[in-house]
């Protein structure tokens, strides 16, 4: 079975700042991972997806991601948050296979963006 | 526009009703699921369907009954709606053998009054 972890359910930085959200996942066959966020009131926009090519992710808004087998992890980073980065963001995974892969999301980490 | 459409984006109703919940895709994908997120954001699968066919049932109440009748449209219909039900309900659909390419729509906000 899969699952994900997102540690952190609230992360506060300043503007300009740093931002890191961390994702774990636990998979039995190799994953396929996601960053989605959304907006207030909005649906799921897709930051980026790691599918087994290159280790390092980049994404939309600045946003990148580096998949580390070893760690099981899939964090989100940005240099430098902005304002507009103040949103909800998901880190999910799939099995990818066939007939169902379905997406299995972690809870959630709620980024504000501190002036 | 390419898209997965929901209609409607926003209902709400009375306890007891009974209500449906529209999704369509003009993506040429086979594969379309129904996600719901609850109050506390948490986004869980409730069902897929493949070709018409259901795939994944994620021991949701009967009251709940999808129904896809072709492989563009996933409805959800839902009977003797309870507070509990609020919530917002995602549609989401991918071509099988690409694994990665889930297109979501816009959501659906249910409120249960």
């Amino acid at each position: 079975a899969q699952s994900v972890t997102q540690l952190g359910s609230h992360v506060s930085v300043s503007e300009g700042a740093l931002v890191l959200l961390r994702c774990n996942y636990s998979s039995s066959v190799p994953p396929y991972l996601f960053w989605y966020v959304q907006y207030p009131n909005q649906g799921l926009q897709l930051l980026l997806k790691y599918t087994s090519a290159a280790t390092l992710v980049k994404g939309i808004n600045g946003f990148e991601a580096e998949f580390k087998k070893s760690e099981t992890s899939f964090h989100l980073t940005k240099p430098s948050a902005h304002m507009s980065d103040a949103a909800e963001y998901f880190c999910a995974v799939s099995d990818g296979s066939g007939n169902t892969g379905k997406l299995i999301f972690g809870q959630g980490t709620t980024l504000q963006v501190k002036p | 526009d390419t898209a997965v459409s929901q209609t409607p984006k926003y209902l709400v109703t009375q306890m007891g009703n009974d209500k449906s919940i529209k999704c369509e895709q003009n993506l040429g994908h086979d594969t379309m699921y129904w996600y719901k997120q609850d109050s506390k954001k948490f986004l869980k699968i409730m069902f897929s369907y493949n070709n018409k066919e259901l795939i994944i049932n994620e021991t949701v109440p009967n009251r709940f009954s999808p129904k896809s009748p072709d492989k563009a449209h996933l409805n959800l219909h839902i009977n003797s709606l309870e507070l509990g039900d609020s919530a917002v309900y995602f549609c989401a659909s991918r071509r099988q053998g690409v694994p990665d390419g889930y297109t979501f729509g816009s959501g659906t906000r249910l409120t249960v009054v």
